[in-house]
């Protein structure tokens, strides 16, 4: 069956420094690959997109990058500052049958310490 | 800026009561979901709406949920005899197009249920 893979545990960083996360998945690459924030008790905030076809997207200061070969993407936010802390969710829409359902993965917390 | 409205915000019942979650979607979407998180775990997938009808729906949705569009904007869900294991968050969530076409999901802040 399909998996989606971040990593449990959380990530420190300092501010200032470039924060990178990354989700793996097994089987087959879906159609596009969308990353969420989620704060505690809080319902998660879209925040990129990016599609099979496409190697990198950018937002500010977020970079999204998408390795079908090594299915991979990696999420990266630069000069990050604590107001980034939180959860971040991968989540992966594979076209099968017409069907387009976001589905996540666990998420990977990460802590901006200044 | 519009948003997903949920309530309650958190509900308390007891094992074998019916529970309805309510939602009011952003006005001019069209397509609806309710996923559930676990604490702890993933954001689940449970149900999707379109023109009226459920669109696609998972393995925990089964006989005991229901969704319903009772108007022109809510977006109900119903579980008609709690268990424990339905205990988590209930999150709503709509966009304007399909994700094919745009690809983002609004969420709501959720609804915390509790199951004793």
């Amino acid at each position: 069956s399909q998996k989606i893979e971040q990593n449990s545990e959380a990530l420190n960083i300092q501010e200032g420094k470039t924060a990178t996360l990354t989700c793996n998945y097994t089987n087959y690459s879906p159609a596009y690959l969308q990353w969420y924030r989620q704060d505690p008790g809080r319902g998660p905030v879209f925040l990129l997109l990016i599609r099979e076809n496409e190697k990198e997207k950018r937002k500010e200061r977020l970079k999204v990058t998408f390795d079908t070969t090594l299915k991979q993407s990696l999420f990266h936010i630069t000069a990050s500052q604590p107001a980034d802390s939180a959860t971040y969710l991968c989540a992966l829409v594979f076209a099968s049958g017409g069907s387009y359902i976001p589905t996540f993965g666990r998420g990977t917390s990460l802590i901006v310490h200044p | 800026e519009p948003e997903v409205t949920q309530t309650p915000s958190h509900q308390v019942t007891q094992m074998g009561q019916e529970v309805i979650l309510r939602c009011v979607p952003i006005s001019n979407h069209l397509y609806f979901y309710w996923y559930r998180q676990i604490l702890g775990q993933k954001v689940e997938f449970l149900v999707s709406f379109y023109n009226n009808e459920i669109s696609e729906k998972s393995e925990i949705f089964d006989d005991q949920f229901s969704v319903e569009r009772p108007d022109g904007s809510n977006f109900t869900l119903k579980i008609r005899s709690t268990k424990l294991e339905d205990s988590a968050m209930y999150f709503c969530a709509s966009s304007v197009e399909g994700v094919a076409n745009t690809g983002e999901l609004f969420f709501g802040e959720g609804s915390r249920l509790t199951v004793l």
